[in-house]
């Protein structure tokens, strides 16, 4: 069936790093693909999304592209803060409320 | 002003016992959803209804009964409550197939 597999974490990082957080997906057809993030205690946010190849979603210093040919929706931000610290869902969704989520990806950032 | 709102956000409860969980979205989505976090963080889909009706229906122990008054509301009953299902369960709604899907902050079950 369809799904999203992104890079297992956790990822430790100083602040102002560099930051990519892979996520794939397997579909029949062409997913809406998004990025949700969870910080502690809270529910899920959507944080970007993109629904068709070559769209490109960003929100707070966050992109991702929605690239066909290689399957993928990597999650970048060029300087990160201590408050990203979180946890980021990639998930993809193409019928009636069947988003799939990968398992997560724990981020940490240091001062 | 909460969009999609879900009661009680903590519950601790002995094995064996009946508890509900309530949700409430004002966003006039049509679609409500009940997802599962475990411990792993792993999110996984339980129910999907639209407008009142049941869409999707994983595979859940048939403890666990979605209830739908009207398309506002989406409440989680579960019978003879075991250690296992301990978790985090979020209430999520949308308006259409492939719209953006907006979360609850979760309802905190613990099982002892």
């Amino acid at each position: 069936g369809d799904s999203v597999t992104q890079m297992e974490g956790p990822v430790t990082l100083s602040e102002e790093a560099f930051l990519t957080i892979n996520c794939t997906y397997t579909a029949t057809g062409y997913p809406s693909l998004f990025w949700y993030v969870q910080y502690p205690g809270e529910g899920l946010q959507l944080l970007l999304k993109a629904t068709k190849a070559d769209d490109k979603g960003s929100n707070k210093g966050f992109e991702a592209t929605y690239r066909k040919e290689t399957t993928s929706f990597h999650l970048e931000k060029g300087s990160v803060q201590v408050s990203d610290s979180a946890v980021y869902f990639c998930g993809g969704g193409s019928t009636l409320g069947r988003l799939y989520f990968g398992r997560g990806t724990q981020l940490t950032v240091w001062p | 002003d909460t969009a999609v709102s879900q009661t009680p956000k903590y519950l601790v409860t002995q094995m064996g016992n009946d508890k509900s969980i309530k949700c409430e979205q004002n966003l006039g989505h049509d679609t409500m959803y009940w997802y599962k976090q475990d411990s792993k963080k792993f999110l996984k889909i339980m129910f999907s209804y639209n407008n009142k009706e049941l869409i999707i229906n994983e595979t859940v122990p048939n403890r666990f009964s979605p209830k739908s008054p009207d398309k506002a509301h989406l409440n989680l009953h579960i019978n003879s409550l075991e250690l296992g299902d301990s978790a985090v369960y979020f209430c999520a709604s949308s308006q259409e197939a492939r719209a953006t899907i907006y979360f609850g902050e979760g309802s905190w079950l613990t099982v002892v």
